[in-house]
């Protein structure tokens, strides 16, 4: 049973553009959701946070939209950049330990020229 | 720059036969984490040491996997006998905390079991 779903598998989308990568949950329990960027032959890295008491988190180009009631998450990147070309991931925790992250499958982005 | 290394980066294995897996976290980081990506799954926990002790295997199949933290500069994942389903890519990740922020992802080791 997958409790986080990254329901599209691939995006493409122009560089200047907006990129946006959908995540939804369906454990109510969830608390702290993260986003994570991961390049080919490279872990993971972290990207952005949110807690449930937030609706928005923002850090530069990439904004993190929770709808708590929906149990969607949604990662916005504007302008969206060549070198934003990777896989993004979101992870939820019900305690905001790594112990406790459920990962989704991830979301190929493809920023074209 | 302080990076989590792990090797082998590919293994190619038969059916049955023993893989390890070798991770060295960040000097200093106290938390090690394994995980393991597939595409039907996505990236699942397998393994999490807090100061050399497991804290939590459940996420691993106990009867052909195992972890260990020999010393804090060394995490090893065992499969044995592995099985054609055990491959993907395994990562490794270290931190200071427990908190999901504070991980650093090895560049993982991508396991085809044949």
């Amino acid at each position: 049973d997958q409790q986080v779903k990254q329901n599209s598998p691939s995006l493409s989308v122009q560089e200047g553009r907006i990129s946006i990568l959908n995540c939804d949950y369906t454990n109510s329990m969830f608390d702290y959701f993260l986003w994570y960027k991961k390049y080919p032959a490279e872990g993971p890295t972290f990207l952005i946070s949110i807690s449930s008491i937030k609706d928005k988190n923002e850090d530069g180009r990439f904004t993190v939209f929770l709808n708590k009631s929906a149990k969607h998450l949604s990662l916005h990147i504007v302008p969206s950049q060549p070198g934003d070309s990777a896989v993004y991931f979101c992870a939820a925790s019900v305690t905001g330990t790594a112990s406790k992250l459920t990962f989704g499958t991830g979301t190929r982005l493809q920023v074209t020229l | 720059d302080a990076r989590v290394t792990q090797t082998p980066r590919h293994k190619v294995t038969e059916m049955g036969q023993e893989v390890t897996m070798r991770c060295q976290p960040i000097l200093g980081h106290n938390t090690v984490f394994w995980y393991r990506q597939t595409m039907m799954q996505g990236l699942e926990l397998l393994a999490y040491f807090r100061n050399r002790a497991p804290l939590d295997d459940s996420g691993m199949p106990k009867d052909r996997f195992s972890a260990e933290m020999p010393d804090a500069t060394l995490a090893t994942l065992k499969i044995q006998p592995s099985e054609p389903r055990d491959s993907a890519v395994y990562f490794c990740a270290s931190g200071l905390s427990a908190l999901a922020e504070t991980q650093y992802f090895g560049p993982g080791t991508r396991l085809l079991v044949l």
